[in-house]
């Protein structure tokens, strides 16, 4: 079974409004991380945000929020006020305890900011 | 400033020969990692270190092997390139993988024809 899917593999938005990528995880190790990462096309991996199994809160990093649904084991990106940078490829990763804390990658999402 | 770089960017080698890609990474991490990533498969683990001279096999580790002589590199050696092993690679470390995230390198692009 996948540890991480991500099932939209191409989203567009308009410039300025909101988009949210679906992230859904397999995992029953109670401790756990979730991360994003954002590939642009010059192919770089650049850290988004985390979210820790035991976080009351939901992680926000300005413009970008997850959405973690502990019971439902989902973990989606939201984007607000979308600009034309954040065409990228967007990947989900989870790392878990009881298994050395290696990150686990979905396979991405394509977004791609309409002006 | 600290960082991690790859080397090379881009490497087009023939099937059947011996391929070392590099990784030096100046944070100090005693953690690092070699990933490669295929369309629709995101990003996979070849291996892994947590020090020197540990090594520790991924996810995807055949025809692969890594050696950790000090902390700052891990070189990723194809012992005999195969055309299925065409793919972008990318290295990683972290202090802690528990409770820090990855910082990745720029990657490097190798075709095996």
């Amino acid at each position: 079974a996948q540890k991480i899917t991500q099932t939209q593999p191409g989203m567009f938005v308009q410039e300025k409004e909101a988009v949210t990528l679906d992230c859904t995880y397999d995992t029953s190790d109670p401790s756990y991380g979730l991360f994003w990462y954002k590939q642009p096309s010059s192919g770089e991996m650049i850290f988004l945000i985390y979210q820790g199994s035991y976080d009351q809160q939901n992680a926000t990093e300005g413009r970008y929020s997850l959405n973690f649904q502990k019971a439902r084991k989902s973990a989606n990106l939201v984007i607000s006020a979308s600009q034309l940078g954040d065409s990228a490829m967007y990947f989900c990763a989870m790392r878990e305890a009881n298994a050395g804390n290696m990150l686990t990658f979905g396979g991405g999402t394509r977004l791609m900011v309409k002006p | 400033d600290a960082e991690i770089t790859q080397s090379p960017r881009h490497k087009i080698t023939e099937t059947g020969r011996q391929v070392t890609l590099a990784c030096h990474q100046t944070w100090n991490h005693n953690n690092m990692f070699w990933y490669r990533q295929d369309l629709g498969h995101g990003l996979r683990l070849i291996h892994y270190s947590y020090g020197v001279q540990d090594t520790n096999k991924g996810e995807v580790s055949d025809g692969y092997s890594v050696s950790r002589s000090n902390t700052e590199d891990l070189p990723l050696t194809l012992e005999s390139a195969a055309s299925s092993q065409t793919s972008v690679y990318f290295c990683a470390s972290s202090p802690d993988p528990a409770n820090y995230g990855y910082t990745f390198g720029s990657g490097t692009r190798l075709t095996v024809v």
